[in-house]
């Protein structure tokens, strides 16, 4: 069974400083997909970032960005110049690509609390 | 811009009581999720539903939960008789071929 583990409850920044989660899964799937989900105290769950497996280059948006180590089954998500408003649970998440037997369901880590200090 | 809406945003219940939680997809999706989420905690997949039919479930989602989309518009997730451990977040999901697009949630209270 497919499971993804983070490891820091809680982490903090510096407003406009820099930042990285950690997210580690395991499976033994070769095609899937991991997300970073960002979830502020209105508990609305928002997608951060996608990236997918079969793709070498790392995944960006604007300014987060992740680092996709396939091998080392890890996802770490930097967060660049931090924002009052990153302040959230972010929570990894995996599903396996689409195919006959395959809902589709995502799977969440445990999530990693986000305090940004003004 | 569409997006996935839920009703009520919370409901409080007593113990014993059955509940009906709301969900309206994105229009154009075909497939549906359910998730858990305790205070706290992360969260858990309950079900899956397309066609028509449940496509997947998971350990939690025993006899006394069921779903249903009964209009072709909306899809209810039902806790038969609430329990104190069902005191959680539930969010509905739908999704287009890339990704799930979550509804703010329902947080159900059961005292």
């Amino acid at each position: 069974a497919q499971t993804v583990t983070q490891s820091q409850p809680e982490m903090s920044v510096q407003e406009a400083e820099t930042v990285t989660l950690s997210c580690t899964y395991d499976t033994s799937e070769s095609d899937y997909y991991l997300f970073w989900y960002k979830q502020p105290p209105s508990r609305q769950m928002i997608l951060v970032i996608r990236q997918e497996a079969y793709k070498q280059q790392n995944a960006t948006e604007n300014r987060f960005s992740v680092n996709f180590q396939k091998a080392a089954k890890s996802f770490s998500l930097k967060i660049s110049d931090s924002q009052l408003g990153d302040a959230a649970m972010y929570f990894c998440a995996y599903r396996r690509d689409y195919g006959s037997s395959n809902t589709g369901k995502l799977i969440f880590g445990q999530g990693t609390t986000l305090q940004v200090k003004p | 811009e569409p997006e996935v809406t839920q009703t009520p945003s919370h409901q409080v219940t007593q113990m014993g009581q059955e509940v009906i939680l709301r969900c309206v997809p994105i229009s154009n999706h075909l497939y549906f999720y359910w998730y858990r989420q305790i205070l706290g905690q992360k969260v858990e997949f309950l079900v899956s539903f397309y066609n028509n039919e449940i496509s997947e479930k998971s350990e939690i989602f025993d006899d006394q939960f069921s779903v249903e989309r009964p209009d072709g518009s909306n899809f209810t997730l039902k806790i038969r008789s609430t329990k104190l451990e069902d005191s959680a977040m539930y969010f509905c999901a739908s999704r287009d071929y890339n990704e799930q697009f979550f509804g703010p949630g329902t947080r159900l209270t059961v005292l």
